[in-house]
């Protein structure tokens, strides 16, 4: 079993929906919860960073992180063409180890 | 800011040939990372320095795989000899990683390998 699932997708929405992104974990010792994009042929990019238990919100973007269930998810609200791209969770022990990613969801926004 | 810098950003060579990726991390950051993407595998750590020395190699695959980072301003990824299935997307990111902060790794583009 990997450490860090995530489905691949790929997820195709209207341009304007809300988009659930999610990831499960089995290690209870995780305590930083990150999300990534990646646009094809890029490299990813950090979008939100979060801290144990609870929600983060960024603009269009919500990240939510419940340790009790071991399950991350990211939302992003009034989807955007631009937001098409790899999705990709990622997690670590502590501030200074190393990161564990996710596989990635490909998500396609519709015009 | 240019960002991390990686070349070549393409690469195409023969297997049992030698390969070196080269990476000029951000300016100011002390922690550099070299990692390998595949669709099986996914995004995988090889290896990370701080202050130019190697912490944790765990996760280079083989022998085959070295990395150096001579100074502050650059490193190297080397493959020798390449084999087919090193054929992947090499990224490397950097960060500034102080005492008890949490830091933020910024990719570079990365570059493609194909070993036929």
């Amino acid at each position: 079993q990997k450490e860090v699932e995530q489905d691949p997708g790929p997820l195709s929405v209207p341009e304007g929906a809300i988009v659930s992104l999610n990831c499960t974990y089995s290690n209870s010792a995780f305590q930083y919860f990150m999300w990534y994009r990646q646009y094809s042929r890029k490299g990813p990019e950090l979008l939100m960073y979060t801290y144990s238990s609870g929600n983060k919100e960024d603009g269009r973007f919500t990240a939510q992180v419940d340790k009790s269930s071991k399950y991350i998810s990211l939302f992003i609200r009034d989807s955007q063409p631009s937001d098409s791209a790899t999705y990709l969770c990622a997690m670590r022990y502590s501030s200074a180890s190393k990161i564990i990613f996710g596989s990635g969801t490909r998500l396609s926004i519709r015009p | 800011d240019a960002g991390v810098i990686q070349s070549p950003r393409h690469e195409v060579t023969e297997m049992g040939q030698e390969v070196t990726l080269r990476c000029k991390p951000i300016s100011g950051h002390n922690s550099l990372f070299w990692y390998r993407q595949t669709m099986m595998r996914g995004l995988e750590l090889l290896i990370y320095f701080n202050n130019n020395v190697p912490i944790d190699d765990s996760g280079m695959p083989e022998d085959r795989f070295s990395a150096k980072m001579p100074n502050a301003s650059f490193s190297t990824l080397k493959i020798q000899p390449s084999e087919p299935r090193d054929s992947a997307v090499y990224f490397c990111a950097s960060s500034f990683r102080g005492t008890g902060d949490t830091d933020t790794q910024y990719f570079g583009p990365g570059t493609r390998l194909t070993v036929l």
